[in-house]
């Protein structure tokens, strides 16, 4: 059974700081990965999709990364900003049966200025 | 273009009674996708519809939760007899039919069971 675990549960950092969020899956027959992004009281917006053949992709100051060999995916966001702040979710999209996502309980993030 | 809607934003409803959430999907979106957000956690899959393929139903909690989709447009989630335990906010999300299209997904409608 497919299971995604994200590190750490909440992570508090001053304005300008380079950081990492961290996404771990057991079964890495997956299609792709996906992260999101998620405001208080709000629906889910698409950061970042890696298909399952790339190992990469960039968006502006986010840059996510995918080892499936490995089970583990990265989200750096290069100089975080206030309005960074934001729960930030990794899902997978297994192989087997339909399609749908898998999704980890999420990194609240807090950017202070 | 149009996102996915959903409907109602919020809902308070006493426990028993019966509730009804909508979803719009995006227009061609051929998949849909329910999910549960219960507070602090993760999403939970829910239901899926693909075309007129038979639903995947396995996320479903119990026989209280339902949901129907007409065609490849609108679809409902029920939820019977409420209980104090259906408290979340339920999403909804579309995408086209291939598993590497990425899934859009709606505001969620925040359910309260008093």
């Amino acid at each position: 059974k497919q299971e995604v675990t994200q590190i750490p549960a909440a992570l508090s950092v001053p304005e300008g700081e380079n950081l990492v969020l961290n996404c771990s899956f057991t079964d890495s027959a997956i299609y792709n990965l996906q992260w999101f992004r998620q405001d208080p009281g709000k629906g889910l917006t698409s950061l970042l999709l890696i298909q399952s053949s790339q190992r990469e992709q960039t968006s502006g100051r986010l840059n996510a990364s995918l080892d499936k060999s490995s089970g583990r995916s990265t989200l750096y966001i290069a100089a975080s900003q206030p309005g960074d702040s934001a729960t930030y979710l990794c899902a997978v999209r297994p192989t087997s049966g339909t399609y749908k996502y898998i999704f980890g309980t999420g990194t609240r993030l807090k950017v202070l200025a | 273009g149009a996102g996915v809607s959903q409907s109602p934003s919020n809902k308070v409803t006493e426990k028993g009674k019966d509730v009804e959430l909508r979803c719009d999907p995006i227009s061609g979106h051929t998949a849909l996708y329910w999910y549960r957000q219960r507070l602090g956690q993760g999403l939970e899959f829910l239901i899926y519809f693909q075309g007129n393929s038979a639903p995947d139903k396995s996320g479903l909690p119990s026989d209280r939760f339902s949901a129907e989709r007409t065609g490849e447009s609108v679809s409902t989630l029920t939820i019977q007899r409420t209980q104090q335990e259906d408290s979340a906010v339920y999403l909804c999300a579309s995408s086209l039919a291939r598993p590497t299209d990425t899934q859009y997904f709606g505001p969620g409608t925040r359910l309260t069971v008093l």
